[in-house]
């Protein structure tokens, strides 16, 4: 069973629409990720974050914007959504002690403008 | 720079056949970790096993196993038994110790034939 969730699990929205995916976790882990999928598959870094109050942007260029107001929350926000954002959208957390444990991820968004 | 190569961008396998994907990678530092992650069609990405950079012997759990080879800077999968189930995208990656963020491979589509 997901500890990590993301809302909704599919989205179409127009362009110019603002937009929020939600992620939140219940195991208490200190970081916080944001994966853009692309259509091949791979995985992009967009955003990342080690702790309330701490976001970074990641190694792809993106132009949503996140916050991480509480340790639980992170939600990843488009201002004005274009065709060009449509992609999946994966969100993933891990604990602070080492590295060794892994990510744990959400099970995405599908996100579709048009 | 670090990074992860998966020379397989697909393969396919019978039932019950055994199957090895590929995986290299590129870092300058010695201590880190490796996994190897599944991502089923329309699913949670999963994590299938993960290794120790400083540990010799090759980690199992069930059917899957690794071959590990510090000094080619090699990490193949080796899934025995294969299942229906098994049919995913494969994800390695790797964290150094003490970084920052994981480093992902392009991905392995691996389906399994009835």
């Amino acid at each position: 069973e997901a500890d990590i969730y993301q809302t909704p699990r599919y989205l179409v929205i127009g362009t110019g629409k603002k937009i929020t995916l939600e992620c939140s976790q219940t195991m208490g882990h200190d970081k916080m990720y944001w994966y853009q999928q692309d259509p091949g598959m791979e995985l992009h870094l967009i955003h990342y974050s080690y702790g309330v109050n701490s976001t970074e942007k990641g190694d792809l260029s993106s132009e949503s914007t996140v916050s991480r107001i509480r340790t639980e929350h992170f939600p990843l926000t488009l201002e004005s959504a274009r065709p060009s954002h449509t992609s999946q959208y994966l969100c993933a957390s891990s604990e602070s002690r080492g590295q060794g444990v892994g990510y744990t991820f959400g099970s995405g968004t599908r996100l579709t403008v048009v | 720079a670090q990074t992860v190569t998966q020379s397989q961008p697909e393969m396919s396998v019978q039932e019950a056949e055994t199957v090895t994907l590929s995986c290299t990678y590129d870092t300058s530092e010695s201590n880190y970790y490796l996994f190897w992650y599944k991502q089923p069609p329309s699913r949670q990405m999963i994590l299938v096993i993960r290794q120790e950079a400083y540990k010799q012997q090759n980690a199992t759990e069930n059917r899957f196993s690794v071959n590990f080879q510090k000094a080619a800077k090699s990490f193949s999968l080796k899934i025995s038994d294969s299942q229906l189930g098994d049919t995913a995208m494969y994800f390695c990656a790797f964290i150094v110790n003490y970084g920052q963020n994981f480093v992902f491979g392009p991905g392995t589509r691996l389906s399994v034939l009835p």
